[in-house]
């Protein structure tokens, strides 16, 4: 089962682009890549999720790399409610379910 | 569309009283998860549905915890009798299908035992 390594805590300016990394290099080939985030004392919200190529949607981009080794999450003008923790998770098969497994996250702090 | 119910909000009770949780997932979503979250740490997985089948509870401490999902709808998730350590958020998570789509999440139980 391919696990993920993120930065405990990133800090990032209020209307600059953050840029999550996250490492998966025991991923394999039909593992796809997704982001959560949990702002604080809320459920764990979707973002975004890929398996070989780049994503876009309104909240975020996710870009893969070639050899699907790292993802970078990027959201590009963040505000202050993008304060969260945010997870990077590969999913794997499990008799035909996929377990959602998470990790420790990154804290981002956006400040004003 | 209506999101993942869960009560209640927040509880407190004693060690070795029991005490359940209710979850309410998204209607039509055939998988349902419960996690564990202590405060600081990411979720944990206790327990994955499939409709009303167990596809995972590997991470269940199965000698205090049970969970049920009714009919492929509604689930309970039971601890019987509560330590200090499962003081924590409590999430109740539902998806549509398997493949690629996205979880949702309710607010939480926060339990905490004394």
């Amino acid at each position: 089962d391919a696990k993920t390594t993120q930065p405990p805590s990133m800090d990032c300016a209020e209307g600059r682009a953050a840029n999550l990394p996250c490492n998966h290099s025991t991923i394999s080939g039909n593992e796809y890549v997704y982001w959560y985030r949990q702002i604080h004392s809320q459920g764990p919200q979707y973002i975004i999720h890929g398996l070989k190529n780049n994503e876009t949607n309104e909240m975020a981009s996710l870009i893969i790399t070639e050899d699907r080794k790292s993802s970078t999450l990027i959201l590009p003008h963040a505000t202050l409610r993008d304060t969260a923790v945010y997870y990077c998770i590969v999913r794997f098969p499990l008799q035909g379910a996929q377990k959602l497994v998470f990790g420790q996250g990154t804290r981002l702090t956006i400040n004003p | 569309e209506a999101g993942v119910a869960q009560s209640p909000r927040y509880k407190i009770i004693e060690k070795r009283q029991s005490v359940a949780f209710w979850c309410n997932p998204i209607s039509g979503h055939a998988t349902l998860y419960w996690y564990q979250q202590i405060l600081g740490q990411g979720p944990k997985l206790l327990i994955q549905f499939q409709n009303n089948g167990v596809v995972d509870d590997s991470q269940l401490p199965k000698d205090r915890f049970s969970a049920e999902r009714l009919k492929g709808v509604d689930s309970t998730l039971k601890i019987q009798p509560a330590k200090l350590e499962d003081s924590a958020v409590y999430l109740c998570a539902s998806s549509f299908r398997d493949m690629g789509t996205e979880a949702f999440f309710g607010q939480g139980t926060r339990l905490t035992v004394v």
